[in-house]
């Protein structure tokens, strides 16, 4: 079974606190995902990585950076929390698909997620 | 823009009976589908899939039915069980030829509630 843990369940913090989540994997899979939920709005994403070192934004990175410094670790940072960053943060990994010999699907695989309060 | 949605933010449905859970999308270039589940405090787990070659798949008492030509897919659940309470996300992955980064777009979700 294919296993992502976060490193808490839940947070609090100040505002203009820097904040770290981290993300472990331990299937070697190749991509890894951070999203937010909130009601309503779904599952955003903020940024994805596909190899170590290797960053890409995703539809909501302002205020977030990530890093990847080892392949089965994913760091989603908090430069400076505000309270509009109040959410559930979730983690994600999936392997690599090379489409044309059809190797490997998209699923996504999920940790338990982090529910972050800025005070 | 919101190119995967989910219209209905909630569904109640009796034990037994049928659940549907729809979703539409704009983007024509998706072509692999995949329902989530979510429980409260916990990560979304992954459901049932479909390739957009397909129109329909089947696990169990869950099926994925896709209309390429609506831009619509449905998720049936048959028969509706208590612990099928949670809430449903689609999502939704473009297609295109060599690597995918495996990069979904989600809908908004639908709580779906079945009664005992």
């Amino acid at each position: 079974d294919v296993k992502v843990t976060q490193s808490s369940r839940y947070l609090v913090k100040r505002t203009g606190e820097k904040v770290f989540l981290e993300c472990v994997q331990d299937m070697d899979h190749e991509n890894m995902f951070w999203y937010r939920q909130d009601p309503g709005l779904g599952l955003r994403l903020i940024y994805f990585s596909y190899d170590v070192k290797m960053k890409e934004k995703g539809d909501i990175p302002e205020g977030y950076s990530v890093s990847r410094e080892k392949k089965e670790r994913f760091s989603l940072i908090l430069e400076s929390a505000s309270t509009n960053q109040t959410s559930m943060y979730l983690c994600a990994s999936s392997l690599l698909v090379d489409r044309w010999v059809l190797v490997g699907t998209d699923t996504q695989y999920f940790g338990p997620g982090t529910r972050l309060t800025v005070l | 823009d919101q190119q995967v949605k989910q219209n209905s933010p909630s569904l109640s449905v009796q034990e037994g009976r049928i659940s549907i859970l729809n979703c539409d999308y704009t983007n024509s270039m998706f072509d692999y589908f995949l329902w989530y589940k979510k429980y409260p405090a916990e990560g979304p787990t992954f459901l049932i899939s479909i390739s957009s070659i397909k129109d329909k798949n089947e696990d169990g008492r869950f099926t994925v039915f896709l209309n390429k030509s609506a831009k619509h897919l449905s998720l049936h659940i048959v028969p509706s069980q208590p612990g099928d309470s949670a809430v449903y996300f689609c999502a939704a992955n473009l297609g295109g030829g060599g690597t995918s980064y495996g990069k979904l777009t989600f809908g908004q979700g639908t709580i779906l509630t079945v009664h005992p």
